[in-house]
């Protein structure tokens, strides 16, 4: 079965320091990976997918498919960054279709 | 073009009840995708519809039952419910495309069984 692991709980960063949270996976097939981003009092929402190979507020993703990683990471933190981060995984087949979610990161921004 | 919403954004149920939680798609989404987050957990995938059908389901028990109507909206039920049912229940909707469309999500529902 495919699993999405986030090692770190609580992740706290002073403003301008480099941010890397960590997501790790495990699935059989070709992986599909996103992070997800849920803001305080708002809703749950997609920052960036790896097959876009985009930037997004100055986030990046690179999928390692040797080390099944998508680490995201920014080289300056901003104190808007704070909130909550989600790696995922799509996943399709075994009368199943949908996005496996790892436990989350909670990002804290220090001014 | 209106986002998703769902009702009630709370509610608390006794153990052994039925519930039914609503969820409204953004406008011209024709996938609706249904999550249970415990507390300090991701969101887990219950179960997608599209055009009315369910189209996949994860690892849940029949109890947990949903519907999608002509216009796209949609219900999670679930019966004979257990304490561990208390979780944030996430609606999300998307363009029919798998990995390739984004997934809109609601506020969600806050179920407290006990």
């Amino acid at each position: 079965a495919q699993r999405v692991t986030q090692p770190e709980k609580l992740l706290s960063v002073f403003k301008g320091a480099p941010v890397e949270l960590k997501c790790n996976y495990s699935y059989s097939g070709s992986p599909e990976l996103f992070w997800y981003v849920q803001y305080s009092r708002q809703r749950l929402q997609l920052l960036l997918r790896h097959i876009s190979r985009e930037s997004i507020k100055g986030f990046t993703a690179d999928l390692n498919k040797g080390e099944t990683s998508f680490h995201l990471k920014k080289p300056f933190a901003q104190e808007e960054d704070s909130a909550m981060y989600y790696c995922a995984l799509y996943y399709s087949g075994g009368g199943a279709d949908g996005l496996t979610f790892g436990k989350g990161t909670h990002l804290i921004i220090q001014p | 073009e209106t986002g998703v919403t769902q009702s009630p954004t709370h509610l608390i149920k006794t153990r052994g009840q039925q519930v039914t939680l609503r969820c409204s798609s953004q406008s011209g989404h024709n996938t609706v995708s249904w999550y249970q987050q415990a507390l300090g957990q991701g969101p887990q995938f219950i179960f997608q519809y599209y055009r009315e059908e369910e189209n996949g389901r994860g690892n849940f028990p029949p109890r947990f039952s949903g519907l999608q109507f002509p216009n796209y909206s949609s219900e999670l039920n679930v019966n004979a419910l257990e304490l561990d049912d208390s979780a944030l229940y996430l609606c999300a909707s998307s363009l029919p495309g798998g990995m390739n469309t984004e997934a809109f999500f609601g506020q969600g529902t806050r179920l407290t069984v006990v």
